[in-house]
């Protein structure tokens, strides 16, 4: 059974960095063809793609953030990392992670519960 | 970047009756496209993918169809279960992209 969970800070300060860690299971991260990506969504509104990572590192950003997003792996410990910089309280919202479900598609299948992260002083 | 645009916003059905949801792309994604619902306080969760494959689970009530820019998601007889918000997706291009979605409630 394949699962995802994301885990960090739930309360964060404006200007600081959110690192948010994304915990597999049931598939491993190097496997070719893998990706892990992460979608978030404000309060009351609509998802937004944020970024992806794939098996062999290489790595996709959404347009608008990609100057603010990093994100890396440790395959070892199953874990993929999202680094947001300079956070706002517009960056308020349920952050998940969801596994790219099939090699060399985009659609996203299984998604992680998610983390609601408020951004406030 | 591709714009998602979904209509109606919120649509109000009768539970037994048949919805009709709509995506329309800013350009091509050819069948690149996908589905998903969503329940309050849980995840997305994958209906369709291909513009009208059906997820591991979905009922046969929940169809895909379109291509190109013009998309459909069709319930043919609704379900108390199936009233959640839809939202539809493209990864034919980078960055993906979703639409705002589509409320659909109980009439």
């Amino acid at each position: 059974q394949i699962t995802l969970k994301e885990s960090g800070p739930t309360l964060v300060k404006p200007t600081q960095t959110l690192t948010l860690t994304c915990t597999v299971s049931g598939f491993s991260l190097s496997t070719t063809g893998v990706g892990v990506g992460w979608i978030r969504q404000p309060p009351g509104k609509a998802l937004e793609w944020l970024a992806l990572i794939f098996w062999d590192d290489d790595t996709r950003y959404s347009t608008s953030l990609k100057t603010r997003l990093t994100v890396t792996k440790d395959n070892s410990k199953n874990q993929v990392v999202l680094t947001m910089t300079n956070v706002d309280p517009v960056d308020t919202g349920t952050y998940f992670c969801a596994q790219r479900a099939v090699p060399a598609t985009g659609y996203f299948d299984p998604w992680g519960q998610g983390i609601l992260v408020t951004v406030s002083s | 970047e591709i714009v998602m645009t979904q209509s109606p916003a919120n649509l109000s059905v009768t539970p037994g009756e048949r919805a009709t949801l709509s995506c329309r792309a800013s350009q091509s994604v050819r069948n690149n496209f996908a589905w998903y619902h969503q329940k309050p306080g849980q995840p997305p969760r994958l209906l369709i993918y291909a513009t009208s494959t059906r997820a591991t689970g979905i009922p046969a009530r929940f169809s895909g169809s379109g291509s190109g820019t013009e998309f459909t998601l069709t319930i043919s007889s609704l379900q108390s279960e199936d009233f959640a918000v839809y939202y539809c997706q493209q990864y034919n291009n980078w960055p993906y992209t979703f639409g705002q979605g589509t409320r659909l409630e109980i009439k």
